[in-house]
């Protein structure tokens, strides 16, 4: 159980345009949502969370205006780039959690997607 | 803040061990994870660690030390499929995960 699947796995868009990235959980229901962004041979930097029915929380130096997140149902999370520009592209990965104890909580992570902005 | 640190690379020889060491300093703990990352692709859970000890599973074993804020993963009897990137992240306060920069680990014949 617990399978996060991501949906494009790649996507390839002109500068100025927007790409909807989606997030399901399949045999679960995520009350959290996280996502993340991958540069090459970088580590995963977190760049908001999710609660399903709220409005997601954004790290420091995210602009909520340009990565739209969301969390309209429990097994759903989307993720909108706006007006995409070459420094965009890189990896997303979403993460997914039932919520509840969080100390004993796991994330499950999707596949991911690899941005490419020409 | 949140600081993790971890080497960036390592090599080691098929068959052998090797210990990959990640320090913490973080405002909140929740527990610490290893995660391994293949290129191109999202990382895979390897362990969890809450309480200090050795955690051992198969030929991946990880342990803690909560109060030098230490953790390390121990990768024995090597296979070639073990090069990867694996991933320190500590969980902190609200389930949220911060990662270290990740370990690429070479494995040579």
């Amino acid at each position: 159980g617990a399978v996060v699947s991501q949906h494009p796995s790649r996507v390839i868009c002109k500068s100025g345009t927007s790409v909807k990235i989606e997030c399901r959980s399949l045999d679960f229901q995520a009350t959290t949502m996280f996502w993340y962004r991958q540069f090459p041979k970088q580590s995963l930097m977190l760049m908001a969370t999710s609660n399903e029915g709220s409005k997601a929380t954004y790290e420091q130096g995210v602009e909520k205006d340009k990565f739209l997140i969301n969390h309209a149902s429990l097994t759903l999370s989307t993720l909108t780039v706006t007006s995409a520009h070459p420094e965009d592209s890189s990896f997303y990965i979403c993460s997914a959690s039932r919520g509840g104890d969080t100390s004993t909580d796991t994330q499950y992570f999707g596949p991911g997607t690899r941005l490419t902005v020409l | 803040g949140q600081n993790i640190d971890q080497p960036t690379e390592m090599t080691a020889t098929e068959g052998a061990i090797v210990q990959i060491n990640c320090t913490y300093q973080t405002s909140g703990f929740n527990g610490l994870f290893w995660y391994q990352q293949h290129a191109g692709e999202a990382p895979t859970f390897l362990s969890y660690n809450v309480l200090d000890g050795l955690e051992e599973k198969g030929r991946f074993s990880s342990f803690l030390s909560r109060s030098k804020g230490y953790s390390y993963l121990l990768l024995k009897e090597l296979q070639m499929k073990d090069s990867a990137s694996y991933l320190c992240a500590v969980k902190a306060a609200g389930n949220k995960l911060t990662f270290g920069g990740g370990t690429r680990v070479l494995v040579k014949p």
